[in-house]
């Protein structure tokens, strides 16, 4: 069965800082690989997507996340995060045959100013 | 595009009456997904439909939760006889057809308490 891990579950941060949220799958076969954001009292929305190509995927506000398929991981960064990053961040997968999409824990982070 | 849309946003309702959760997926979307979000459990699929058909229900908890997509354009979740534990956000979602490297689009939610 699919599964993703993501490592922390809290995140303190100061405005400036750089950000990395881990994220780990575990499936056996070819993945689309996404990551959601959830504003405070708001609806999911989605940050970034990988399904094929460049690694590297580029996503809005500046995020961007890299696949490394032999780490099985899919990490989320930002270079410099704002106070408006506080929210909670979901990696997702399923199967490029599938339809089910298969959450992590979320990890919730918040900006100090 | 109006996106997603749920109703009711918020349901405060007293354990033991049945409850229903409204969903109106983005016109020409064919996948519809029910999740629950709890702060033990996380995010949790529920059911999900391809072009109106349940397709996988287990996730459903229980007996007590049951679904139907009459039509593209509408679905329901609903708990009869509700219970304190079933409180959460319940959040519907939607996805076009053409594969499963689209994403899902999320409507607001529906903040439900049961006292």
């Amino acid at each position: 069965a699919q599964s993703v891990s993501q490592h922390n579950h809290h995140v303190i941060l100061s405005e400036a800082a750089s950000l990395e949220l881990g994220c780990n799958y575990s499936y056996g076969g070819t993945v689309n690989l996404f990551w959601y954001v959830q504003y405070p009292g708001q609806h999911l929305q989605l940050l970034l997507k990988y399904f094929s190509g460049d690694p590297l995927v580029k996503g809005i506000k500046g995020f961007e996340a890299e696949f490394i398929k032999s780490k099985f991981s899919f990490n989320l960064r930002k270079p410099s995060v704002q106070w408006s990053d506080t929210a909670e961040y979901f990696c997702a997968v399923n199967g490029v045959s599938g339809n089910k999409l298969v959450f992590g824990a979320g990890t919730i982070l918040r900006v100090k100013s | 595009d109006a996106g997603v849309i749920q109703s009711p946003r918020h349901e405060v309702t007293e354990m033991g009456q049945e409850v229903t959760l409204r969903c109106k997926p983005i016109s020409g979307h064919n996948s519809l997904f029910w999740y629950r979000q709890t702060m033990m459990r996380g995010l949790e699929l529920l059911i999900y439909f391809n072009n109106n058909v349940p397709i996988d229900d287990s996730g459903m908890p229980e007996d007590r939760f049951s679904a139907k997509m009459p039509n593209a354009s509408f679905s329901t979740l609903k708990i009869q006889p509700s219970e304190p534990r079933d409180s959460a956000v319940y959040f519907c979602a939607s996805r076009p057809s053409g594969g499963s490297s689209y994403e899902q689009y999320f409507g607001p939610g529906t903040r439900l308490t049961v006292t």
